[in-house]
């Protein structure tokens, strides 16, 4: 597609209960980045794949986040045992390069957990 | 440990006039630096980037001036319009590392008429 897509637009959950995010990046992209939201802050780097690896995955803030991108294109990012300190916006962006910025980021996911 | 700083929560500026926005960093790995603008439910999008060893980086009605000695950069729009009203970040990157963005907490700026 033209643009980053990610599904869903917006998810609520209850506290406990495991969700799935999907990022489709811009065709042709090597570089896709997770990245969240909280109210009131900037973006908060989670992880970065250069293809089907995960480059970078250092801002995952526990074992309850993981995030695949199996065959280089679509990504997942997973969150089991949901805590409501988990509610933000969670932000995909790609790119062609790993470096200078220059991304595109997605409208997001806004989740939260009730 | 807040490393990319915007003071300033929000910015209103006739149209028209200039629009100064400004930041500040602590960390002396960063060497590149970009300007992000957010409009409600929709992702950032970049507007202008800098590296380290500029001072000043110009794209129409956008200039970005960054002071490395100070570890400080702003952001100029001149002359400001309606659709610049939007949510602006700056954001820091280390080009040595895997690329990830330090992003800054944001300025809302409301251009009035």
């Amino acid at each position: 597609g033209a643009g980053v897509s990610q599904t869903p637009s917006n998810k609520v959950t209850e506290k406990g209960k495991y969700v799935e995010l999907r990022c489709d990046p811009i065709s042709g992209h090597t570089a896709l980045y997770w990245y969240r939201q909280s109210l009131g802050q900037g973006p908060e780097f989670l992880i970065y794949f250069q293809g089907t690896g995960a480059a970078d995955d250092s801002g995952l803030p526990n074992d309850r986040f993981f995030a695949v991108r199996p065959e280089g294109s679509v990504s997942t990012l997973k969150i089991q045992r949901t805590e409501r300190g988990d509610s933000a916006v969670y932000l995909c962006a790609s790119s062609f390069s790993p470096q200078g910025g220059g991304y595109t980021f997605g409208s997001g996911t806004r989740l939260t957990v009730v | 440990d807040q490393q990319v700083k915007q003071n300033s929560p929000s910015l209103s500026v006739q149209e028209g006039r200039i629009s100064i926005l400004n930041c500040d960093y602590t960390n002396s790995m960063f060497d590149y630096f970009l300007w992000y603008k957010k409009y409600p439910a929709e992702g950032p999008t970049f507007l202008i980037s800098i590296s380290s060893i500029k001072d000043k980086n110009e794209d129409g009605r956008f200039t970005v001036f960054l002071n490395k000695s100070a570890k400080h950069l702003s952001l100029h729009i001149v002359p400001s319009q309606p659709g610049d009203s939007a949510v602006y970040f700056c954001a820091a990157e280390n080009t040595g590392t895997a690329s990830k963005l330090t992003f800054g907490t944001g300025t809302r700026l409301q251009v009035t008429l």
